[in-house]
């Protein structure tokens, strides 16, 4: 069974560069039957989706982030990572990584979801 | 970019009653690609439904997912103390991907 796992700073600064990591176990990012998404929480929010990625790199952004987002992957690594840009107060959330289904854009299997906070 | 909008907000039932939460979109959603999660407090969401009425693998069957174009249904036959959560609906049948804002389920 697929399990994935976030890992990153907990604080940053505003301004600076958000960024994440997502570690995979039990599967391949270089399947090519899935890809691999990012999606967060804000407190007292819903969940929005960020992004997707697939194995050939080929990357899909929600528009409302796009300008400031960018997903890679690492096959030899087995991860794929978020950076998000001149982040604000706005962007403090739970960010979560997810697999995407195989029939389709839906998200088979989710990391737990870690916080990160901008601030000062 | 597609709203969804969950009713109600909240559902406070008994064990063994029967759950309706309802997902409406602001535009059809195609190909009923529409999804239902639950989540759990302290825990990531887990994939109950997609295509709007097929069970994810292990989703017990009193789980039904039903509705087409811009009016879905997430109906729990008896519900069972487990079943505390929040649920929410997305749509993947056009970009962005979006969710809805979840109905929180309770369990008298």
């Amino acid at each position: 069974q697929v399990q994935l796992h976030e890992s990153g700073p907990a604080l940053v600064g505003p301004s600076r560069t958000l960024s994440r990591t997502c570690s995979v176990s039990g599967g391949s990012v270089n399947s090519g039957r899935f890809f691999w998404s990012w999606i967060r929480q804000s407190p007292g929010n819903g969940l929005q989706w960020i992004g997707d990625i697939y194995a050939s790199g080929n990357t899909n952004y929600n528009p409302a982030l796009k300008s400031r987002v960018f997903i890679s992957i690492d096959t030899s690594k087995n991860q794929f990572s978020l950076s998000l840009r001149s982040v604000t107060p706005a962007d403090t959330a739970i960010y979560f990584c997810a697999r995407g289904g195989a029939g389709g854009r839906y998200f088979d299997s989710w990391g737990q979801g870690a916080p990160v906070t901008v601030s000062s | 970019e597609i709203v969804l909008t969950q009713s109600p907000g909240t559902l406070s039932l008994s064990a063994g009653e029967r759950a309706t939460l309802s997902c409406r979109a602001s535009q059809s959603v195609s190909s009923s690609n529409l999804a239902w999660y639950q989540r759990k407090p302290g825990q990531a969401p887990s994939l109950l439904i997609f295509a709007a009425s097929s069970r994810a693998t292990g989703v017990p069957e009193r789980f039904i997912g039903s509705g087409s174009g811009s009016d879905f249904t997430l109906t729990i036959s008896r519900l069972e103390a487990e079943d505390s959560a929040i649920y929410y609906c997305q749509q993947y049948g056009g970009s962005p991907w979006t969710f809805g804002q979840g109905t929180k389920v309770e369990i008298k």
